[in-house]
């Protein structure tokens, strides 16, 4: 089983619309979770970072974190077709790299 | 204050020559990560160091591949004779030696180094 697991989409949404992406990770130890926007050709672009669980709010991004069922989020409201982006959830632990879903492929049409 | 730093960004080398990729961390930062990248798949770790101390290299292939990180200059991530499968984006982040993410002290990736292997 992999540590975390994403699906890859794509996911094709309008402009406007509430995003929601998803992760499930499997290793209890993860202490910090991370959320990375990659455009083509492009370094992962960090984004949101929650320490342990609950919620963390940044403009229109919200990343939460729920380590009772080992889930991760992360909602774009008022999507735009500038977010359309592969996004890359990761956790991690003191004294270990992060460990990377597969990144879901977002297409914001506008 | 600069990011963190990889060169080259694009490199073509002939199947059984060496490719050589260096990554200079963010200032302040004394922990660098190499990852790999293959065309529709995710970020798969391959080594974790410090300065002159490898921490984690569980995810670097056993062989043709290594890593350091010299008290000076940039992280080096080798590949000796390379093969076509060695092809992908290898991208460097770096992080401070303890992670403050109150102060946004965190992980930060370079913009990557593509490889080609003709």
């Amino acid at each position: 089983q992999k540590e975390v697991e994403q699906d890859p989409g794509p996911l094709s949404v309008p402009e406007g619309a509430i995003v929601s992406l998803n992760c499930t990770y499997s290793n209890s130890a993860f202490q910090y979770f991370m959320w990375y926007r990659q455009y083509s050709r492009k370094g992962p672009e960090l984004l949101m970072y929650t320490y342990s669980s609950g919620n963390k709010e940044d403009g229109r991004f919200t990343a939460q974190v729920d380590k009772s069922s080992k889930y991760i989020s992360l909602f774009i409201r008022d999507s735009q077709p500038s977010d359309s982006a592969t996004y890359l959830c990761a956790g991690g632990q003191a004294g270990t790299a992060l460990i990377f879903g597969k990144g879901t492929t977002l297409s914001v049409s506008s | 204050n600069a990011g963190v730093m990889q060169n080259p960004r694009h490199l073509v080398r002939r199947r059984g020559q060496e490719a050589r990729l260096r990554c200079s961390p963010m200032k302040g930062h004394s922990h660098v990560y190499w990852y790999r990248q293959l065309p529709e798949e995710g970020l798969k770790f391959m080594v974790y160091l410090q300065k002159e101390n490898i921490i984690d290299e569980s995810g670097m292939p056993k062989e043709r591949f290594s890593a350091e990180f010299p008290k000076e200059g940039p992280s080096i991530l080798r590949i000796q004779q390379v093969v076509r499968g060695d092809s992908a984006a290898y991208f460097c982040a770096s992080s401070p030696p303890s992670l403050r993410f109150n102060s946004g002290n965190t992980i930060y990736f370079g913009e990557g180094s593509w490889l080609t292997v003709v």
